[in-house]
């Protein structure tokens, strides 16, 4: 059982917007940076936020990440169809001394 | 680029050790910025960090799993290792390598996974 919780899954329609919420407490979240991966069908992660709201080179602004207190959001504007992955929120926990993953949120587009 | 390859058996047998190799191409594992890390997801499920190490072989590992797990690195080889014993059903699951970011809690470049099925 995962200590950061996310929705199952979240959906709108094409060109529109979604949040993604990743919620955790004093040990992780609010005390350290949370990244954020994109998981295609079939493929490994990606990274698309790292240090709570930077993006790696080559991921479009269409994503963006924001941290308060003991949450995260991950947004993603202008939905496209390609965005149809599961999304998941990673962070360190200090008192079980090991990163943890959030239980991931699949994003359809209708 | 980096690139992260990893290799091994895709099937074990229950109780036995679980080996798992990751190849790094593209640049020196010997690199003090970064930690080099395995990553699990059981099919279906979310992921599950395993472990990471150093390149001068300081590991730190999930305590869920530390009791059986090894991670060591060859920099000559520009490879890092993963040993998981007395494996159960329950250790079946994609193996992913990947960079760890250490301080700053990220994982940035990963490996396509390798899928290690634990059947008699």
């Amino acid at each position: 059982q995962s200590v950061l919780t996310q929705p199952p899954s979240v959906s709108a329609a094409p060109g529109q917007k979604v949040s993604i919420s990743c919620s955790g407490s004093s040990s992780n979240i609010a005390n350290n940076f949370v990244s954020w991966y994109q998981q295609l069908p079939g493929a490994a992660p990606k990274l698309l936020i790292y240090e709570n709201t930077k993006r790696p080179s080559g991921i479009p602004g269409r994503f963006s990440g924001s941290k308060s207190g003991t949450s995260a959001t991950l947004g993603i504007t202008g939905l496209q169809t390609g965005d149809e992955a599961d999304y998941y929120c990673a962070t360190w926990d200090r008192s079980l001394n090991a990163y943890v993953f959030g239980t991931g949120a699949k994003v359809t587009v209708l | 680029q980096l690139q992260f390859q990893e290799s091994g058996p895709g099937l074990v047998k229950p109780s036995e050790t679980l080996s798992l190799t990751c190849t790094v191409s593209g640049g020196p594992i010997s690199s003090t910025a970064y930690y080099w890390a395995w990553i699990r997801q059981s099919p279906g499920k979310g992921l599950e960090w395993i472990g990471s190490i150093d390149f001068g072989g300081r590991s730190y590992y999930s305590p869920s799993l530390e009791s059986r797990v090894t991670i060591s690195v060859d920099t000559s080889k520009n490879q890092f290792s993963l040993k998981l014993t007395s494996v159960t059903a329950a250790d079946t699951a994609m193996y992913y390598c990947a960079r760890d970011g250490f301080d700053t809690s990220f994982f940035d470049y990963w490996g396509q996974g390798t899928l290690v099925t634990v059947s008699s």
